[in-house]
């Protein structure tokens, strides 16, 4: 079956250091998303990505944020300056339509350790 | 405010019951999805129902759907301890691609 595949699954990066999430989505999905969930929290949308494009993005995905697809199958998160908030599990998802219409699929996740 | 707001309770039960959990939202929505998470892992996608649907069955999956109340529910019926889990509604609204989640509800399957 497919699936959405994350790499690396741990990363332990210092402060003020640059992180790339790499992520690869469902073959055929057009739509591409992150989402992030801090220990113990919500899971909470960062952005969708149509394309080549953002198509929309939350309040939390600020100029440290970046987002990429460098190639036909891979889709990255790039955070500039890692701050010890930013550690998190962040979530690569896809769906073969808009997120609002279909299912989305996510991937196991990469957790982020901001030391 | 956040959309998706699961009912916060932690559920423990026996092998065999059924397990309830419940999630209310605040503006018009496109669907409603239930995704399970095991401890440290990724969010799986149960069931997905449409905001004309009011019940949808997937397996030991029940869920309705109530849009005049805002609020969804989730039914495992006949619990094993695989089921052993969080449990997340997140709602589409629309206009927009992005889900919603809730906090959550851990569910606890004692063998």
């Amino acid at each position: 079956e497919p699936e959405v595949t994350q790499t690396p699954s741990h990363q332990v990066t210092q402060m003020g250091q640059e992180v790339i999430l790499r992520c690869v989505p469902i073959s055929n999905h057009l739509y591409f998303y992150w989402y992030r969930q801090i220990l113990g929290q919500k899971v909470e949308f960062l952005v969708s990505f149509y394309n080549n494009e953002i198509s929309e993005k939350s309040e939390i995905f600020d100029d440290q944020f970046s987002v990429e697809r460098p190639d036909g199958s891979n889709f990255t998160l790039k955070i500039r300056s890692t701050k010890l908030e930013d550690s998190a599990m962040y979530f690569c998802a896809s769906s073969e339509k808009t997120g609002g219409n279909t299912e989305a699929f996510f991937g196991q996740g990469t957790r982020l350790t901001v030391v | 405010s956040q959309q998706g707001e699961e009912d916060p309770q932690a559920l423990s039960i026996q092998e065999g019951e059924n397990a309830t959990m419940n999630c209310s939202y605040k503006t018009s929505i496109n669907n409603l999805q239930w995704y399970r998470q095991n401890s440290g892992r990724g969010l799986v996608h149960l069931i997905l129902i449409r905001s004309n649907e009011r019940e949808k069955h997937s397996g030991r999956l029940r869920v309705t759907l109530d849009t005049s109340k805002k609020s969804s529910s989730l039914l495992i019926t006949a619990s094993r301890a695989a089921d052993t889990a969080s449990y997340f509604c997140a709602t589409a609204p629309y206009g927009n691609n992005r889900l919603a989640f809730g906090k959550g509800n851990q569910v606890v399957v004692i063998p």
